[in-house]
């Protein structure tokens, strides 16, 4: 089974630096998709970036990027010039490509997630 | 707003009473997906449908169960429920059932159980 891992609970950046959160997962597979989800007070749950894991550039969303490295199956994101509306839990997901043998879960697997402060 | 609508918002109820969660996919979309997020087991995958049918199943406990009805929207049962059932309850929907898919999530229900 695939796990994914956020070792850092709690981040803080001031305003308008920079940040990155980081994510490490395990997994025997060679393609598969790789998300950040971000959870405000709401609760909602809203899509950040997604990676596709045989794509070799890194993906770009405005102020968003990643950082995939598949050998050390590593998927850190990073936040540039940070706003107080980035003030959220963030989630990394991972989600298999087997879906379509029928064979094991079809849904996305979460880290524990890093609550990351935004300081004015 | 994701488009994806889910009801109630907050749920209380008492142990081992049965419960209906309700979901509304985005338009189009055809596959349904259903989330539990509690303190101790973070945010976890239960089940899907696919146009109607169980296309895969996750972390999903046997007193759970979950259908798509024809118009594609989706019930969540929840039945003898304990104390540790609960959670924040997501339903998420997408396109088709495949990988690329992007998974919109629902702003979920609130379950309390006294």
């Amino acid at each position: 089974a695939q796990t994914v891992t956020q070792s850092q609970p709690e981040m803080s950046v001031q305003e308008a630096e920079t940040v990155t959160l980081s994510c490490t997962y395990d997994t025997s597979e060679s393609d598969y998709y790789l998300f950040w989800y971000k959870q405000p007070p709401s609760r909602q749950m809203i899509l950040v970036i997604r990676q596709e894991a045989y794509k070799q550039q890194n993906a770009t969303e405005n102020r968003f990027s990643v950082n995939f490295q598949k050998a050390a199956k590593s998927f850190s994101l990073k936040i540039s010039d940070s706003q107080l509306g980035d003030a959220a839990m963030y989630f990394c997901a991972y989600r298999t490509l087997t879906a379509y043998s029928g064979g094991g879960a079809d849904g996305l697997t979460f880290g524990k997630g890093t609550h990351l402060i935004i300081q004015p | 707003d994701s488009g994806v609508t889910q009801t109630p918002k907050h749920l209380i109820t008492a142990t081992g009473q049965r419960v209906t969660l309700r979901c509304s996919p985005r338009s189009g979309d055809l596959s349904v997906y259903w989330y539990q997020q509690s303190l101790d087991q973070g945010l976890q995958f239960l089940i899907q449908y696919y146009n109607g049918e169980e296309r895969a199943k996750g972390n999903i406990l046997e007193r759970f169960s979950a259908q798509q009805f024809p118009d594609l929207h989706s019930e969540l049962n929840l039945s003898s429920l304990e104390l540790g059932d609960s959670a924040l309850y997501f339903c998420a929907s997408s396109v088709d059932w495949r990988e690329a898919d992007t998974q919109y999530f629902g702003p979920g229900t609130r379950l309390t159980v006294l």
